[in-house]
C-alpha cells in the first residue's frame, strides 16, 4: 500500500531561513503528489501539486516543489521564511487510478523572529 | 471564492448515540470526499462519492458508517451508534474530478464521543 514519510514533525526556522520540509513517498509508480498546509482552526489548503507535468512545481506563497524520481521524493521547500509559513504541512500522493489521499504524519513548521 | 462548509463545528455526543455531520461541497464539483483526524495521528480517508454512489472506502468505513448526497447541495457522513474510539475531526473534500484533481477541504467538525 501506498504509505508517506514525512522526515520532522517539528521543524524551526529563523526569519527570512530557508524553509525545507521533506516529503518521500513509496510507489514505484509516480503518483500524484500535493502538499497542503494547516493554520490553526482551520481546513486543509492545496499550496501545490505534481501531476507528471514539471518536475519543479510552484505554489502558493512562494513555496516551491521538486519531484525526484529517483530518490521517491517531494521536498517542499521556501528560500524566506516569513512569520505567517507557521503552520502545519502535509504531504499527500494519490495513486493513479484512485482517488485517495494518503497523507504524511504533518510538519509542524515554526518560524523564530 | 468559493469554499467547502460544514457545520458543526464541535459535536459532542454519548456513546452509542448517531450523529450526523454535514457538508456543503463546491457547488459544480463531481466527487465527494470524507477524512478523519484522530487528535495526534495521521489524516485518514474514509470514503470517497461520485455519481450518488460511493467509489472507494477504507477499512474504517465499515458497517457503522454511511454518507448521503439527499439533495443537490449537501453531503453528509452518519456515524449510527458512536463508539470513543471515533473522537476526531472529520474532513469533508470534495473535487471536480478524480486522481491528479485537487482535493478542496472544509474547516472540519470535531466529533467528541463522551
Amino acid at each position: 500500500a501506498q504509505s508517506v514519510t514525512q522526515l520532522g514533525s517539528h521543524v524551526s526556522v529563523s526569519e527570512g531561513a530557508l524553509v525545507l520540509l521533506r516529503c518521500n513517498y513509496s510507489s514505484s509508480v509516480p503518483p500524484y503528489l500535493f502538499w497542503y498546509v494547516q493554520y490553526p482552526n482551520q481546513g486543509l489548503q492545496l499550496l501545490l501539486k505534481y501531476t507528471s507535468a514539471a518536475t519543479l512545481v510552484k505554489g502558493i506563497n512562494g513555496f516551491e516543489a521538486e519531484f525526484k524520481k529517483s530518490e521517491t521524493s517531494f521536498h517542499l521547500t521556501k528560500p524566506s521564511a516569513h512569520m505567517s509559513d507557521a503552520a502545519e504541512y502535509f504531504c499527500a500522493v494519490s495513486d493513479r487510478g484512485t482517488n485517495k489521499l494518503v497523507f504524511g504524519a504533518g510538519t509542524i513548521l515554526r518560524v523564530k523572529s | 471564492e468559493p469554499e467547502v462548509t460544514q457545520t458543526p463545528s464541535h459535536q459532542v455526543t454519548q456513546m452509542g448515540q448517531e450523529v450526523i455531520l454535514r457538508c456543503v461541497p463546491i457547488s459544480n464539483h463531481l466527487y465527494f470526499y470524507w477524512y478523519r483526524q484522530i487528535l495526534g495521528q495521521k489524516v485518514e480517508f474514509l470514503v470517497s462519492f461520485y455519481n450518488n454512489e460511493i467509489s472507494e472506502k477504507s477499512e474504517i468505513f465499515d458497517d457503522q458508517f454511511s454518507v448521503e448526497r439527499p439533495d443537490g447541495s449537501n453531503f453528509t457522513l452518519k456515524i449510527r451508534s458512536t463508539k470513543l474510539e471515533d473522537s476526531a475531526m472529520y474532513f469533508c473534500a470534495s473535487s471536480d474530478s478524480g486522481g491528479r484533481f485537487e482535493q478542496y477541504f472544509g474547516p472540519g467538525t470535531r466529533l467528541t464521543v463522551t
